[in-house]
C-alpha cells in the first residue's frame, strides 16, 4: 500500500476555477511539503505545512493563490486558485521523516497530481 | 533553480557505458539525496549521503559529496536501457523532518540499447 496518497491523480480544469488537491499519509508526520513540477522542469517547493499553524511559503508563492490546510498530522490540502494555463503542472506532496520504519532523513513523495488548465 | 545547478542537463550514452551526473548546491547542507523520475511517473529515492560522508554505494550507483566545493556526483555503472530517466539531486540544510528539501534542475539521461 502507498505511504503517501494524493487525490485526484489528474484533472483537467478551466481557467478561472480552483482545484483542491488532497494528500494523505499513512502515519503521523510533523511537516508536510508541497512541490510543483512544471513540464520538463525540476521540482520547486511551494510551501511547508506544519499542523496547527499557517503554512510557510517560498519566494514567488502566495497564500491567496495556493492556500494550504493542515488539519491533522496525516492530512493536508493544497488549493490552486483562479487557475490559468501557466498553473498546468504536477503537484506533489512530500514528507520527511516521522514515518514508521523509515529513515528519518529521507524525503518521501506522493505520486503527484497532474493538472492541465485549459 | 531554488538551489544550485546540475550538469549535464541532458546525457545520452550507449548501454553498458557509465553515466556521471553532477550537482552543485548553494548553502551548507546536512544531507543530499538523489532521485530518479521516469517519464510521467513519480519520484524514486535512490540514495542519501550525509555531509560527513564522502562516498556511498548502492548497487550500480556511486555517489560522492564534496562539501568544500558544494557539489555531488552520481555515477551509474554499466548502464541499462531501463536507467533512462531524469535524475535529480535534492539538498537538505538540516537533518530533521522539519527541514525542507530543495531540488536541483536535473539531468535527463538516455541510455541507448
Amino acid at each position: 500500500s502507498a505511504v503517501i496518497s494524493q487525490k485526484p491523480s489528474r484533472d483537467i480544469c478551466q481557467r478561472g476555477t480552483s482545484l483542491t488537491i488532497q494528500c494523505q499519509v499513512d502515519s503521523q508526520v510533523t511537516m508536510m511539503f508541497w512541490y510543483r513540477q512544471q513540464p520538463g522542469q525540476s521540482l520547486t517547493l511551494i510551501a511547508t505545512a506544519n499542523q496547527g499553524s499557517e503554512a510557510t511559503y517560498e519566494s514567488g508563492f502566495v497564500i491567496d493563490k495556493f492556500p494550504i490546510s493542515r488539519p491533522n498530522l496525516t492530512f493536508s490540502t493544497l488549493t490552486v486558485s483562479n487557475m490559468s494555463p501557466e498553473d498546468s503542472s504536477i503537484y506533489l506532496c512530500s514528507v520527511g521523516g516521522g514515518l514508521a520504519g523509515r529513515t528519518q532523513e529521507t524525503q518521501y513523495f506522493g505520486p503527484g497530481t497532474r493538472l492541465l488548465v485549459l | 533553480s531554488q538551489q544550485g545547478e546540475e550538469d549535464p542537463q541532458a546525457l545520452s550514452i550507449q548501454e553498458g557505458e557509465n553515466a556521471t551526473m553532477n550537482c552543485s548546491y548553494k548553502t551548507s547542507i546536512n544531507n543530499l539525496q538523489w532521485y530518479r523520475q521516469n517519464s510521467g511517473r513519480g519520484l524514486v529515492h535512490l540514495i542519501l549521503i550525509r555531509s560527513n560522508e564522502r562516498e556511498k554505494h548502492s548497487g550500480r550507483l556511486r555517489v560522492t559529496l564534496d562539501t568544500s566545493k558544494k557539489s555531488s556526483s552520481l555515477l551509474i555503472t554499466a548502464s541499462r536501457a531501463a536507467d533512462t530517466a531524469s535524475y535529480f539531486c535534492a539538498s537538505r540544510r538540516g537533518g530533521t523532518s522539519y527541514d525542507k528539501v530543495i531540488f536541483g534542475p536535473g539531468t535527463s539521461l538516455s541510455v541507448i540499447p
